[in-house]
């Protein structure tokens, strides 16, 4: 399996609403991602895991909160979000976090939509 | 910190014509050098990787890059483009040394004509 899986592939929200993207790779990988890319702009980091805890946060609104309850699991939960955040979001998985361990395997995201 | 320039930010090639996107990096050192591609409304895929050795590197779908140290830049090519090659191309560059992760590049967008 040389995959990320990303579920669901198209999410339509209220601004009250609660809701998880999800994310799951079975190729071993002990560092997970989460990008936010908005539409013509490169990926955007918001946080990175590695070995299932929190390495990186890149001072991302309490309203996206990352969880990886095993390594082959990602999830990102929303809550109160705004329209603005109306995005797609990326998960990808690499083997590390250093040197040759790079190439990251992305999913192929989940649209959001905040109305 | 690493970070990578590509200049141009739509190119329209037409079929069967060749193709060069560029992508050129600031570092301290040589940095690991990669490519992605991604078409609308999907996520990222590896073109191709620099890590070590042979300067150029042959990739997926027919594409191959260059690095050129003296010139900081890491190329992307293809002999002859096909309609199915119209995306977004973005280089990424990633730090030797510790840890970190990747830094992507705005992005080009290639166009093809008929």
């Amino acid at each position: 399996d040389t995959e990320v899986t990303q579920t669901p592939k198209h999410l339509v929200m209220g601004m009250t609403n609660k809701k998880s993207l999800k994310c799951e790779q079975h190729m071993g990988h002990r560092a997970m991602y989460w990008y936010k890319q908005k539409a013509k702009k490169p990926p955007e980091l918001m946080f990175v895991y590695s070995y299932e805890k929190l390495s990186i946060n890149e001072s991302v609104p309490s309203r996206f909160s990352p969880e990886c309850p095993n390594s082959s699991l990602l999830n990102l939960h929303l809550h109160a979000l705004q329209p603005e955040d109306s995005a797609l979001y990326l998960c990808a998985s690499s083997q590390g976090l250093s040197g040759t361990d790079y190439g990251y395997t992305f999913g192929s995201g989940t649209r959001l939509t905040v109305v | 910190a690493q970070s990578v320039t590509q200049p141009d930010i739509h190119i329209t090639v037409s079929e069967g014509a060749s193709l060069e996107l560029r992508c050129n990096y600031s570092y301290g050192a040589t940095p690991y050098l990669f490519w992605y591609v991604q078409s609308p409304g999907q996520g990222l895929q590896l073109l191709l990787k620099y890590f070590s050795g042979d300067t150029l590197v042959q990739g997926i779908k027919g594409f191959e890059a260059e690095f050129k140290r003296s010139q900081s830049s890491f190329n992307l090519r293809k002999p002859s483009v096909h309609w199915s090659d119209a995306a977004e191309y973005f280089c990424a560059v990633g730090a030797r040394r510790g840890y970190s992760t990747l830094t992507f590049g705005k992005g080009t967008m290639l166009l093809v004509s008929p």
